[in-house]
């Protein structure tokens, strides 16, 4: 069984540009979340999609956004890039919501100048 | 909201024993996570306690005191491949199932 792929692994950016990172689940999962690290902060949740719905939100402002498909894949959104977002953006998924292992893909190594 | 704390780092010999503790306050507590993460990769699942003891998984244990808001990973026989960011993290009840995670305990193993 392949494992959660993201891409891309790595992205550049400047100030003020707009990102979209994408995350493919472990086939048959129907949750996926999304994660922020940075060295200062840890692993800060962002949001959880399960069937095409956002259940849960962590506490990030309305720059951050995301999407799930039907298919399960997913993608986050970055509007207005502030330097402060460079960060590891990591997706995890799961067979569903309640379940007591999240799959972490690689992550998308994000760096805004 | 929740408080996770566990030391920021520890070294520890090849073929030694080290246990890294995380302790955590929380109201509604639904289980702990521990994940192991080596640098510039994505964590991995090591263990999930939701009752109190200690649950053994080859060379890891976790341990739950939910009554302390305490938890342990033991970890035996280190091999330098052990060296890591060792990450606890807390779910609670009440609708979300999205664990919060620790700032992680970085341990080093040295010959």
């Amino acid at each position: 069984k392949a494992g959660v792929t993201q891409t891309p692994r790595y992205l550049i950016k400047t100030r003020g540009q707009q990102v979209t990172l994408s995350c493919s689940p472990i086939s048959g999962h129907r949750s996926v979340s999304w994660y922020q690290q940075t060295p200062g902060q840890g692993l800060q949740f962002l949001f959880e999609y399960f069937s095409e719905t956002q259940r849960n939100k962590g506490n990030f402002p309305g720059r951050f956004s995301g999407r799930q498909f039907s298919n399960s894949r997913s993608e986050m959104n970055v509007s207005t890039l502030e330097l402060g977002d460079s960060a590891l953006y990591l997706c995890a998924s799961s067979t569903g919501q309640g379940a007591s292992e999240q799959y972490f893909g690689p992550g998308t190594r994000l760096t805004v100048t | 909201g929740q408080n996770i704390d566990q030391p920021t780092e520890m070294t520890a010999t090849e073929g030694a024993i080290v246990q890294i503790n995380c302790t955590y306050q929380t109201s509604g507590f639904n289980g702990l996570f521990w994940y192991q993460q080596h640098a510039g990769e994505a964590p991995t699942f090591l263990s999930y306690n939701v009752l109190d003891g200690l649950e053994e998984k080859g060379r890891f244990s976790s341990f739950l005191s939910r009554s302390k808001g305490y938890s342990y990973l033991l970890l035996k026989e280190l091999q330098m491949k052990d060296s890591a960011s060792y990450l606890c993290a807390v779910r609670k009840t009440g609708g979300s199932y999205i664990p919060t995670f620790g700032r992680g305990t970085s341990l080093i193993v040295h010959p």
